[in-house]
């Protein structure tokens, strides 16, 4: 088992609505990574935070957001939540100064839109 | 084309059988491939990380990348049911940091 945890596990929402994902890095790792993992799919890169700042940004719309705070935790924002956005959502963190290619993942949030 | 192809299987084997588990990449400005083992309804756990061309070996796990041919293997020696899990590669250029994944090989190794 990773040090990195998320939550919620599993998440239901309906078209339209908005959810928050939250994730805790692994202690000493400085970068968080987002990824949305649909079924039989590898994990597509959202984006990216070292030390607070966005670092990179996948092809995801706006409505994708994020955040990471002094503690090195994050946060994954959507908004107007569509269909196709039920996936498997992974963080993953990193020590980006030492080991950058390094990432270990969290178990993931299982969100379903309906 | 996607950047990094990868069979979905599933690839199933005997109990003790050498596995082979490949991808290919186009991008030649990747430098970086990783190997990551995905259970059922858990995250990706790095299993080895090399740089450039050449082989790494880390127990029964060997990672192997052709940079020539744009071709990356990892080989897994005396098999186990415990093994069985889909196995995704994952390429990078130099200081991105941000990994590109195949899709995965699922393997199912029976006893």
């Amino acid at each position: 088992e990773t040090g990195v945890t998320q939550s919620p596990t599993h998440l239901i929402k309906t078209r339209g609505q908005q959810v928050t994902l939250r994730c805790s890095s692994q202690s000493g790792h400085n970068t968080v990574s987002w990824y949305q993992q649909a079924l039989g799919q590898g994990p597509q890169f959202i984006f990216q935070y070292y030390r607070e700042e966005e670092n990179g940004r996948g092809n995801f719309p706006p409505r994708f957001s994020g955040l990471q705070f002094p503690n090195y935790s994050s946060e994954l924002n959507v908004n107007a939540l569509e269909l196709d956005d039920s996936a498997l959502y992974l963080c993953a963190s990193s020590v980006r100064d030492r080991s950058g290619y390094e990432q270990y993942f969290g178990p993931g949030t299982r969100l379903t839109v309906t | 084309q996607k950047e990094v192809e990868q069979d979905p299987g599933p690839l199933s084997v005997p109990e003790g059988a050498i596995v082979s588990l490949n991808c290919t990449y186009s991008n030649s400005a990747f430098q970086y491939f990783m190997w990551y083992r995905q259970y059922s309804r858990k995250g990706p756990e790095l299993l080895m990380y090399t740089y450039s061309s050449g082989n790494k070996e880390d127990g029964r796990f060997t990672a192997q990348v052709d940079k020539s041919s744009k071709y990356i293997s990892l080989f897994i020696r005396d098999s186990q049911p415990s093994d069985s899990a889909t196995y995704l590669c994952a390429t990078s250029s130099g200081g991105s940091y941000i990994p590109t994944f195949g899709r995965g090989t699922s393997l199912i190794v029976h006893p």
